[in-house]
Order: structure tokens, then C-alpha cells, then sequence
């Protein structure tokens, strides 16, 4: 039972554009969203966060937004670099249990 | 200065072989994870430790078996290896006691294979 999904497996833009990362999650417990990046043979690395009290989280070019009335959170990236190439990870995590829950990743594509 | 470090970072073995996984963690964090990335690459937590403590411990076969020989260590021990326990196990750390946001940093990863 995958309580976060993210259905695309793999998106490609080109420099300069906007990358939308979506994820989407079935579990109404879940209070922390957090999206990681990962390189091939390294860990994920923590991108940025957003409690479920807030609606926008921004650092940088990254930008999370969550709508909770419909279990949706996306990652915004702007510009996009070559260097962002890399598997994203959405996590989730419900207070009190320190485990995340994450989905199954989005390979992310920026092309020079 | 690595964060989060494990050994080794690749383990090939036959199957029935019992192995282990080190890691560590220099960030003085409170809490240790292992999670293992399965094949169709979502990562799963196993177990989870707080200052040395089991607090989390999934669905997991007990020929797995945590040990914290302090709050900087968590190592993973694998009985009776299997085909199926063949993953990326990597390790995690935060930095705080009881708070349900905080962020988890992960390893670099170990890739298990089993023959």
C-alpha cells in the first residue's frame, strides 16, 4: 500500500525553465513533507520541507506548495540547472513516528 | 568530515552467509535510521534507535538485528542471508529527541548483493 506515490517516474526540461516535481499521499496523518534529491550511488540528500500548518515553504529556487484537501504536494524549481539532474524523493511523516514514508521517486532531466 | 558514513559501501556474498553493515555518524544527532531501497527503489523503513534505544522496528525478519553500541553507531546485522536481501540499506540521522519534524540525513548507501 504506497502512501505517497509520485506517478511520474521521470521528467525532462530544458535550462532556465520551471521543473514541477508532483507527489501525492493517502494518509490524512501526515503533518511533515520533505523532498530529498538523490545522486546515483549517494544518499538522498534534504532539499526543503513544509509543515502541514503551511501552504508554501520557498528557499531559493525551490519552492514546495501543499494542498492538503487534496493530499497533493509539488516541488517548484526555478530556474533549472543541468546540475539538477537527479532522482527526486517526496517523504512524509506523521507526529510522534520518526520514520518517513517515501514515494517511489521522479528522475529529473535538465537539458543544456 | 563525512555526515553519515557507512561501510562498506558494496558487499557481495553467498547466500546463507551472515554479514554486517556499519555506520556512523558524526553530526551529534540523537536518533539513527536503517531504511533499504528495494528493487522497484522506494525506501522502506527497518528500524529506527533514539540514544541507543530500539524506538522503531518494522515488519522486518528477525534475521536482521540493529546494534547501537552508542548514540554515534548504529550497525546492521544480517543472519542467514537471503536472495531477497539484496538492496541499497542506507543508514540515516537526526538531530533531535521527541520532535516529529526533524530532518533525517542519509548515508551514502551500502548495495547488498546476494548469490
Amino acid at each position: 500500500d504506497q502512501q505517497v506515490k509520485q506517478n511520474s517516474p521521470s521528467l525532462s526540461v530544458q535550462e532556465g525553465r520551471i521543473s514541477i516535481l508532483n507527489c501525492d499521499y493517502t494518509n490524512s496523518m501526515f503533518d511533515y513533507f520533505l523532498w530529498y534529491k538523490k545522486y546515483p550511488a549517494e544518499g538522498p540528500t534534504f532539499l526543503i520541507s513544509i509543515s502541514s500548518i503551511k501552504d508554501k515553504n520557498e528557499d531559493g529556487r525551490f519552492t514546495v506548495f501543499l494542498n492538503k484537501s487534496a493530499k497533493h504536494l509539488s516541488l517548484h524549481i526555478v530556474p533549472s540547472q543541468p546540475g539538477d539532474s537527479a532522482v527526486y524523493f517526496c517523504a512524509a511523516s506523521v507526529a510522534g513516528r520518526r520514520a518517513l514514508t517515501f514515494g517511489s521517486g521522479t528522475r529529473l532531466q535538465v537539458q543544456p | 568530515d563525512t555526515a553519515v558514513s557507512q561501510t562498506p559501501k558494496y558487499l557481495v556474498t553467498q547466500m546463507g552467509n551472515d554479514k554486517s553493515i556499519k555506520c556512523e555518524q558524526n553530526l551529534g544527532h540523537d536518533t539513527m535510521y536503517w531504511y533499504k531501497q528495494d528493487s522497484k527503489k522506494f525506501l522502506k523503513i527497518m528500524f529506527s534507535y533514539n540514544n541507543k534505544e530500539l524506538i522503531i522496528n518494522e515488519t522486518v525478519p528477525n534475521r536482521f538485528s540493529p546494534k547501537s553500541p552508542d548514540k554515534a553507531h548504529l550497525n546492521l546485522h544480517i543472519n542467514s542471508l537471503e536472495l531477497g536481501d539484496s538492496a541499497v540499506y542506507f543508514c540515516a540521522s537526526s538531530p533531535r529527541t521527541g520532535g516529529p519534524t526533524d530532518t533525517q540525513y542519509f548515508g551514502p548507501g551500502t548495495r547488498l548483493t546476494v548469490l
